[in-house]
């Protein structure tokens, strides 16, 4: 299995722009990255995956580069109700092998 | 959002006691998931079922046992609760399995096992 990094945790001032990076430096050709965000109180949600290059959905974009060894979530002009964990998981599809990273703790100011 | 419910929402019972928590979706999902959620750990599988009946192992599953007799639910049982199971559980499910697949969580169920 692909072992994720995340930084533990991040501040940013709404109306930027945030970048959450994930390393998985072991990362299986048939592996796929997913993203969830998850908010105090709750379950995590799927937010966009991604297996190389961009994806962008109505609320994030997915960076993945040619060597797939790391992906990057792009939240454009977070708000309040951004502040969320964020976990990157990488999992080969039709298998059960998947490891959830230890999540980014997102803190949006004012 | 897929209906998945979690019950009870919180419990506090004492070490050496049996607990059962229940997860119930109405999604008709085949695939259905119990994880813990600690602090530094992130979420870790505790053991997945692919179907009623069909149940196995995940990453951290010693001291828990599963069982799904209907597709809608699937419980999870602590024989003898210790305190190194305090913790978050969560439930999910997915109509194919996981690995790439979108899955569905219920609100969590906080156990304290004094």
């Amino acid at each position: 299995l692909a072992k994720t990094t995340q930084p533990i945790s991040m501040d940013s001032y709404e109306g930027q722009e945030v970048n959450i990076t994930c390393s998985h430096n072991n990362i299986a050709t048939n592996d796929y990255i997913t993203w969830y965000q998850q908010f105090p109180s709750q379950g995590p949600r799927f937010i966009i995956q991604g297996y190389k290059t961009k994806v962008t959905n109505e609320v994030a974009s997915l960076f993945i580069p040619a060597d797939r060894k790391s992906s990057t979530l792009s939240l454009p002009r977070v708000s309040l109700s951004d502040t969320a964990v964020y976990y990157c998981l990488v999992g080969t599809s039709g298998t059960y092998k998947y490891i959830f990273g230890t999540g980014t703790r997102l803190k949006v100011l004012a | 959002d897929a209906g998945i419910t979690q019950s009870p929402r919180h419990k506090v019972t004492e070490t050496g006691t049996p607990v059962t928590l229940r997860c119930h979706q109405t999604e008709n999902h085949r695939y259905m998931y119990w994880y813990r959620q600690d602090p530094g750990h992130g979420l870790r599988l505790i053991h997945y079922s692919y179907g009623v009946k069909d149940t196995d192992k995940g990453e951290v599953s010693d001291g828990y046992s599963v069982s799904r007799s209907k597709t809608e639910d699937f419980l999870l049982t602590l024989e003898s609760a210790t305190s190194s199971q305090t913790s978050v559980y969560f439930c999910a499910s997915s109509d194919a399995l996981a690995g790439y697949n979108e899955q569905f969580f219920g609100p969590g169920t906080r156990l304290t096992v004094l």
